[in-house]
């Protein structure tokens, strides 16, 4: 079974730049997280969909950042115009479902930098 | 809200020794689930254990057991006979198994080195 893709690996960029990252989960994972890791820290959620709807995006940026799933599927997460602060780890991970049973699967991740 | 504290930023264990990590949490629910992922330089998360709270019995997969308190809402990850690949960042985390809105709540990490 394939595992959770995400891309690029590595991105550097200037702060007001804007940057996408994308995702593809595990075929047939109805639920979708979208992480942020900074340096030192623990993941914490940026927004969650279930199939191509959002269930959660209370933590997420709306200012600056936004997120699409298209058809349930791949996955999308933008930043438009990026600062410093947000350098860190984008995760993404999937699920078969939003219930805690479920083992999320995670990607390999995007390191962004800011500069 | 719930919260989940790792006091150990860093930790260091001998190869074929055992460690044990620790993790605390806070929540007011009665069920859920509590994990410890594994976080190499690659990256990747790798769910090393999960543990149900509904269940008294310590989970426990090969090298690798918990202590779970849920009084005390302690887990602790203890690892036996160390190798040099377990070196990595540990996380503990926890997910709410009432909820359908069941984000992982993460700590902020330990630090493992393995000594050869």
């Amino acid at each position: 079974e394939a595992g959770v893709a995400q891309s690029p690996r590595y991105k550097i960029i200037e702060k007001r730049q804007s940057v996408a990252f994308w995702c593809n989960p595990i075929s047939g994972h109805a639920t979708l997280y979208w992480y942020q890791q900074i340096l030192g820290q623990g993941p914490k959620l940026l927004i969650q969909f279930q199939n191509n709807g959002v269930v959660d995006d209370s933590q997420l940026p709306k200012d600056r950042f936004s997120a699409e799933r298209l058809k349930g599927v791949d996955s999308t997460l933008k930043i438009q115009p990026a600062k410093l602060e947000d350098s860190a780890v984008y995760l993404c991970a999937s699920s078969w479902s939003v219930y805690g049973e479920d083992e999320q699967y995670f990607g390999p991740g995007t390191r962004l930098t800011v500069t | 809200a719930q919260t989940v504290t790792q006091s150990q930023p860093e930790m260091s264990v001998q190869e074929a020794e055992t460690v044990t990590l620790s993790c605390t949490y806070d929540t007011s629910e009665s069920d859920y689930y509590l994990f410890w992922y594994k976080q190499p330089p690659s990256r990747q998360m790798i769910l090393v254990i999960r543990q149900e709270a509904y269940k008294q019995q310590n989970a426990t997969e090969n090298r690798f057991s918990v202590n779970f308190q849920k009084a005390a809402k302690s887990f602790s990850l203890k690892i036996s006979d160390s190798q040099l690949g377990d070196a990595a960042m540990y996380f503990c985390a926890y997910r709410s198994a009432w909820s359908g809105n069941t984000p992982l709540v993460f700590g902020k990490g330990t630090r493992l080195s393995v000594i050869a």
